[in-house]
């Protein structure tokens, strides 16, 4: 079954400084990736995605991916962290080409922006 | 576009009562989708619709829970009877295939169940 991981539960980074969020997925084919942001008492807001094509793909809010096959992994960045970045963030996976399918989500990743 | 728009935002309700949540999808996207949000097992898909038809219910916990999709704008999911355990965030999405199915969320309804 397909899983996605993402290994840091908690991230404190200071205002300012860079950010990178980790999530490897486990599956037989390259799936679309995804990532979305909850604030609290949010839904999720689609940061971002993947289906082909570059490797690095562009966001919302200045964030951005890159997808690396050879270690299935989409990590998010961003060059310099705002208070205002503070959330939740989540990866997730869906099986690619065909229909449509449910989404696997990782376990998260909260931010935590330090002054 | 007004989003993904689920009612109500909070429920609160005593165990053994009937809860029903709704959800309207983005206009013209034909795949609908419900998922449960729990500190303990993350986000997880409940089940999905496709042009109203059910097309994978396996993630639907047991019997207790019901979902329906009467027509292209409007969807439930009812729980019946509830109980303590069922208190969760659930969340609606929607998607169509011309954005490679990516899927757009509503605000979720935050379900005390007491």
């Amino acid at each position: 079954a397909q899983s996605v991981t993402q290994p840091d539960i908690h991230i404190t980074v200071s205002e300012g400084a860079s950010l990178e969020l980790r999530c490897n997925y486990s599956y037989g084919a390259t799936p679309y990736l995804f990532w979305y942001v909850q604030s609290p008492g949010q839904g999720l807001q689609l940061l971002l995605k993947y289906f082909s094509g570059d490797t690095l793909v562009q966001g919302i809010k200045g964030f951005e991916a890159e997808f690396k096959r050879s270690q299935s992994s989409f990590n998010l960045r961003k060059p310099s962290v705002h208070w205002s970045d503070a959330a939740e963030y989540f990866c997730a996976v869906v099986l690619s080409g065909g229909g449509a399918d449910g989404l696997t989500f990782g376990k998260g990743t909260h931010l935590i922006i330090q002054p | 576009d007004a989003g993904v728009i689920q009612s109500p935002r909070h429920e609160v309700t005593e165990m053994g009562q009937e809860v029903t949540l709704r959800c309207k999808p983005i206009s013209g996207h034909d795949y609908l989708f419900w998922y449960r949000q729990t500190m303990m097992r993350g986000l997880e898909l409940l089940i999905y619709f496709n042009n109203n038809v059910p097309i994978d219910d396996s993630g639907m916990p047991e019997d207790r829970f019901s979902a329906k999709m009467p027509n292209a704008s409007f969807s439930t999911l009812k729980i019946q009877p509830s109980e303590p355990r069922d208190s969760a965030v659930y969340f609606c999405a929607s998607s169509d295939p011309t954005t490679g199915h990516t899927q757009y969320f509503g605000p979720g309804t935050r379900l005390t169940v007491l």
